[in-house]
This record gives C-alpha cells, sequence and structure tokens, in this order.
C-alpha cells in the first residue's frame, strides 16, 4: 500500500474552511483514499473516501489531484467539535480489508 | 447506523492475569479488526478476521490471540497480561462497499491498565 505523508498539526478558527492535505506519491491506479478522525477518548470515525473523483458528503468534501499523488481534506466551516486527529489512509480495493493508520494530523479548532 | 460495542470502557488488570476484551457488532459485516493505540504510535493492528472462526494476524500479534465463534462477536484475548500490554484497544467491523471500497466502524474503544 502507497505510504501517506500529513503534517503532525494545524490550526484552523471556528468558522473557516480548514484544508488538511496528505500526500501518497506512492499511489497506485487501483487505491482509494479515505478519511479518518478521532476525537479525543472516541474510536476513530469515518469521515469520506475517493478513488479518482472529487466527493463530497454531509461531513466533508475530498479533492484528489489530477496526477492522484496527494489529495484534501476540506472541513467547509470547522467548529468547536471538529478538534480531532484526522488521517489520510490509501489501500487497494478488494484486497484483504485491513486498514493501516499513521500517527495523522492534530486539528484544532479555535474560538 | 451500525453499532460497534465493546464490553468494558475501563480495565485494570494485574501482570500474569488472562484478560478478554470483547467486541460485538450488529449490521452483519463480514470483517472484524482488533487495533491497539498509544500515545505516539497511531492504531497498530493486532488481528483481523474475515469470517467465523478465521483469523489474520496483524503487525503486532504477540503476546495476543483472537476468537471468532459467530459472525457478531470477536474476542481478543491476553493469556498473561504484562505492563506493557497496557494501552487503548480499539475494535471494528467493515463493509465492503460495491466498488471495493472499505469502511471501518468502530467501537469506543477499551483503555486496559495492567499493573
Amino acid at each position: 500500500d502507497a505510504k501517506t505523508t500529513q503534517p503532525p498539526s494545524m490550526d484552523c478558527a471556528e468558522g473557516r474552511a480548514a484544508n488538511l492535505p496528505c500526500n501518497h506519491s506512492t499511489i497506485s491506479g487501483n487505491e482509494y483514499v479515505y478519511w479518518y478522525r478521532q476525537i479525543h477518548s472516541q474510536g476513530p470515525q469515518y469521515i469520506i473516501h475517493g478513488l479518482k473523483n472529487n466527493e463530497t458528503n454531509e461531513m466533508a468534501s475530498l479533492i484528489i489531484t489530477e496526477d492522484r499523488k496527494s489529495s484534501t481534506l476540506i472541513l467547509p466551516h470547522a467548529t468547536l467539535r471538529d478538534t480531532a486527529v484526522y488521517y489520510c489512509i490509501v489501500r487497494v480495493a478488494y484486497n484483504t480489508d485491513k486498514l493501516i493508520f499513521g500517527t495523522g494530523t492534530r486539528l484544532q479548532v479555535f474560538p | 447506523d451500525v453499532k460497534v460495542t465493546q464490553s468494558s470502557r475501563y480495565l485494570v488488570k494485574r501482570t500474569g492475569e488472562k484478560v478478554f476484551l470483547e467486541c460485538v457488532q450488529d449490521m452483519d459485516h463480514e470483517n472484524m479488526f482488533w487495533y491497539r493505540q498509544d500515545p505516539g504510535l497511531g492504531l497498530r493492528l493486532i488481528y483481523f478476521s474475515y469470517d467465523v472462526k478465521m483469523k489474520e494476524k496483524g503487525d503486532i500479534p504477540e503476546g495476543y490471540s483472537v476468537s471468532r465463534e459467530k459472525k457478531e462477536r470477536f474476542s481478543l484475548i491476553l493469556e498473561s497480561a504484562s505492563t506493557n500490554q497496557t494501552s487503548m484497544y480499539l475494535c471494528a467491523s467493515s463493509f465492503r462497499t460495491a466498488s471495493g471500497a472499505n469502511v471501518l466502524t468502530f467501537g469506543a474503544g477499551s483503555r486496559l491498565t495492567v499493573l
């Protein structure tokens, strides 16, 4: 599976968009990009995933570059409750289903 | 919503004790996982199971075993607990979308302290 690189921490003002980057320069054509987050003392929560196209759901948007070597998770209007560690994971479709989590990006949303 | 329920939120055990961590999911998912989480190390996969009575080692299986006798239940066993197994343990189950993506749902976690 392709390795991912994320900044260890980021800050964002409440109400502003939070843009969390992820680098996956060795991604292959059949690997999905997944995003999860973990709020303090809770289990990780699935946010969104994508293959080639940009994706949007009620939680966030995922922008994948045309060459697929990087992606950005966008929280359009960050709230204090979005303070969490965000994990970007790359995994081959239809393979064994385990996901490998790195250390993620700690997002701090401030008032 | 899928629910993944871990039997104990907090446990305190003594060195050498046998420890069972139970996990139950209610959505008929094929796959189940046990991770542990330690500060600075992220989530590390211990074992996973893709079917009843099937199991696969993850990245750090030493000192652990698992049991999956029923589809909805996946148990993690510490045969003889040691202090370096003090950690947060996270259970997850997953389904695969029609396009092959894999989405995990996690439980709330079980924080184990071994004295």
